[in-house]
């Protein structure tokens, strides 16, 4: 089975700050992993993806994540935050074997302030 | 990509009371899930809607409580049975286009049960 920790639960930043969400992952076999973005009173919107190839992915708004295989972790980083950042944000993995089964971490409150 | 709708995009009931939420696709598709989102916490699986066969349940989740239905590959319901304050929750339609995990949602079912 797969698993997924987000090791904080809220960060607090200040705007034009760079920021990292960390997560870390634990699985038995290959994995997809996801970074979703969850904006007040609205759905999931995903952010980037790693499938396979280079282990530094980017994705939309700025974001980018790096595989790291051997520490089994997905951070997310952005170099500059903007207050529109300010949302949830959950880590996700799917086994390849899983049908399309995602498994969440608990999320990350990220907060920018001016 | 998909596009989803969710009906209603929010609800409060009576306790005791069943609510039926759709969810509408814009395209066929062979995978489609129900999440629940409680109050500040990360999504949980609730099932894997089947086309044309039974549903999917996760642990702890069952199909007296939730039953699904899925007539066709681009529609599908969750009913929310004999609810109690416990079961208020955002719940959550998601497919799978493709054959790399990726989820796509709809905008969420906001539930409050009083």
């Amino acid at each position: 089975a797969q698993s997924v920790t987000q090791l904080d639960s809220q960060v607090p930043v200040f705007e034009e700050a760079p920021v990292e969400l960390r997560c870390n992952y634990s699985s038995s076999v290959s994995v997809y992993l996801f970074w979703y973005v969850q904006y007040p009173n609205q759905g999931l919107q995903l952010l980037l993806k790693y499938l396979s190839g280079s282990t530094l992915v980017k994705g939309i708004n700025g974001f980018e994540a790096e595989f790291n295989k051997s520490q089994t972790s997905f951070h997310l980083r952005k170099p500059s935050v903007h207050i529109s950042d300010t949302a949830e944000y959950f880590c996700a993995v799917t086994a390849y074997n899983q049908g399309g089964k995602l498994i969440f971490g608990q999320g990350t409150e990220l907060s920018v302030k001016p | 990509s998909a596009v989803i709708s969710q009906k209603p995009s929010r609800d409060i009931c009576q306790r005791g009371t069943s609510l039926t939420i759709q969810c509408q696709v814009d395209s066929q598709v062979t995978m489609m899930f129900w999440y629940r989102q409680q109050p500040g916490q990360s999504l949980t699986l609730i099932a894997t809607a089947n086309q044309g066969s039974e549903a999917t349940y996760e642990s702890g989740f069952v199909i007296d409580k939730f039953p699904i239905s899925r007539p066709n590959l681009t529609f599908s319901t969750l009913t929310v049975s004999n609810m109690s304050p416990e079961d208020s929750s955002i719940y959550l339609c998601s497919v799978r286009t493709g054959n790399t995990g990726e989820l796509f949602f709809g905008e969420g079912s906001r539930l409050t049960v009083l």
